[in-house]
């Protein structure tokens, strides 16, 4: 069973710019789950998807956004990017969203390393 | 809200030495408590985990003890290897559909 993929893996964006990022869950999992990865800050929680709707929402500007596809694949979108944008973003998949029955464990993709010069 | 604090790293161990990372965490009810690794370029992997008091989850040789009077998950293992050099996540979820939250990392390294 092909694990949780997400493209590119880097990336460099100049301040100002946009980015989309792409994730594609195990297959059968329903629930994305996306996080910010800083030395500073560590893992904070972005948001959350499950069946194409957005479940949870951290504490993030309205620059972040995200959505989710018919077929579970997710993609989290920024723009005007910033200088402390730079990041490691993980995304994450499980079968029920977080919260419920079953759904304690999450399955972690490799990351996009996002540069913002 | 939740939050999670871990022992500062990063930790430097000889092989075959004791570990220990300290978790404590505050929440709400019973959160379900984690221990997530991240080896270098990957992404997070579940190690192991607890759901309730006194749970003890165990994995590749690492323990951890959901203990709620001192609400801590500390990770224990008795012999470390090399190839456990990692930075190592201690993470809670509440059980009132919150997320995941995560500790700062640990980061371990193992010289042979």
């Amino acid at each position: 069973k092909a694990g949780v993929t997400q493209t590119p893996r880097y990336l460099i964006k100049t301040r100002g710019q946009q980015v989309t990022l792409s994730c594609s869950p195990i297959s059968g999992h329903r629930s994305v789950s996306w996080y910010q990865q800083t030395p500073g800050q560590g893992l904070q929680f972005l948001f959350e998807y499950f069946s194409e709707t957005q479940r949870n929402k951290g504490n993030f500007p309205g620059r972040f956004s995200g959505r989710q596809f018919s077929n579970s694949r997710s993609e989290m979108n920024v723009s005007t990017l910033e200088l402390g944008d730079s990041a490691l973003y993980l995304c994450a998949s499980s079968f029920f969203p977080t919260g419920t029955s079953g759904s304690d464990e999450q399955f972690f993709g490799p990351g996009t390393r996002l540069t913002v010069l | 809200g939740d939050s999670v604090t871990q022992m500062e790293g990063p930790v430097t161990l000889s092989e075959e030495a004791f570990l220990t990372i300290n978790c404590t965490y505050t929440a709400t009810g019973y959160p379900s408590l984690f221990w997530y690794v991240q080896y270098p370029g990957e992404g997070l992997q579940l190690l192991l985990k607890a759901t309730k008091a006194d749970d003890k989850g165990s994995n590749k040789g690492f323990e951890a003890t959901y203990r709620k009077e001192t609400t801590s998950f500390h990770l224990e293992k008795g012999s470390v290897q090399v190839s456990d050099s990692a930075v190592y996540f201690c993470a809670l979820r509440g059980n009132y559909g919150q997320n995941f939250v995560f500790g700062p990392g640990t980061r371990l390294s193992v010289l042979p």
